[in-house]
């Protein structure tokens, strides 16, 4: 059971728009605490994608944001492209065990 | 170029002792944080540790303490995640990230490229 939630996974047609969404507590998120998102290609390491809320590493389109809301926060990709299906993960830090920590992860499928 | 240069795939046996590699290039290793995060075969990513290189501070998740060591070489840029029992539980692709502070909260990259371990009897 991960300590940030995740739905298991989403699906979206080419050129579509889908949101993945990442729900927290008060001792994570809802602390103020930003939220990352990070994508895992299939057999890969992780990659930063969105940092500090909705802020994009160089070489991320614009096609992919990010925003927050009390102890939720979602991910946003917009133009859908078969290169885009990957696991997506949402990480943030947690004071009661005063470390990062991750969602569960979200599986997207291009269909 | 900032990399993180993990060490190969290990195959070992239950009570055996481990430790793999993480070596930082690219950037001054001494002065950023390094993570390890495992993720079990299908499963997520889950933060075990960091280490600060610069003067070995390490801090552990409550899961994982105890059941690994983290430690690093800042003269040989390089960290470490050992056990010294294995179990078939930690059946694992661990990764190394670099640490950033964040406005709030730390987030990590680059990535190494990830170490397998299987322990199997």
């Amino acid at each position: 059971q991960s300590v940030l939630t995740q739905p298991p996974s989403v699906s979206g047609a080419p050129g579509q728009r889908v949101t993945i969404s990442c729900t927290g507590s008060s001792s994570n998120t809802g602390a103020g605490y930003d939220v990352h998102w990070y994508q895992q290609l299939p057999g890969t390491a992780p990659k930063l994608l969105i940092y500090g809320d909705n802020n994009r590493p160089s070489g991320v389109p614009d096609r992919f944001s990010a925003s927050k809301s009390g102890t939720s926060a979602s991910l946003a990709i917009t133009g859908l492209q078969a290169e885009d299906e990957a696991d997506y993960y949402c990480q943030s830090y947690d004071r009661s065990l005063s470390g990062s920590v991750f969602g569960g992860g979200t599986k997207l499928t291009v269909l | 170029e900032v990399q993180l240069v993990q060490s190969g795939a290990e195959v070992k046996k239950p009570g055996e002792s481990l430790k793999i590699s993480c070596k930082g290039l690219g950037y001054n290793f001494p002065s950023y944080w390094i993570a390890w995060v495992r993720q079990m075969p299908g499963k997520g990513l889950e933060w075990m540790g960091i280490i600060h290189p610069g003067d070995s501070e390490t801090r552990y998740s409550p899961s994982f303490r105890g059941q690994v060591t983290i430690s690093a070489d800042k003269s040989t840029t390089t960290a470490y995640l050992q056990w010294s029992s294995l179990k078939a539980s930690d059946t694992a692709k661990y990764f190394c990230a670099r640490r950033f502070r964040g406005s709030t909260s730390p987030y990590f990259d680059p990535w190494g490229q990830g170490s397998l371990v299987t322990v199997s009897s």
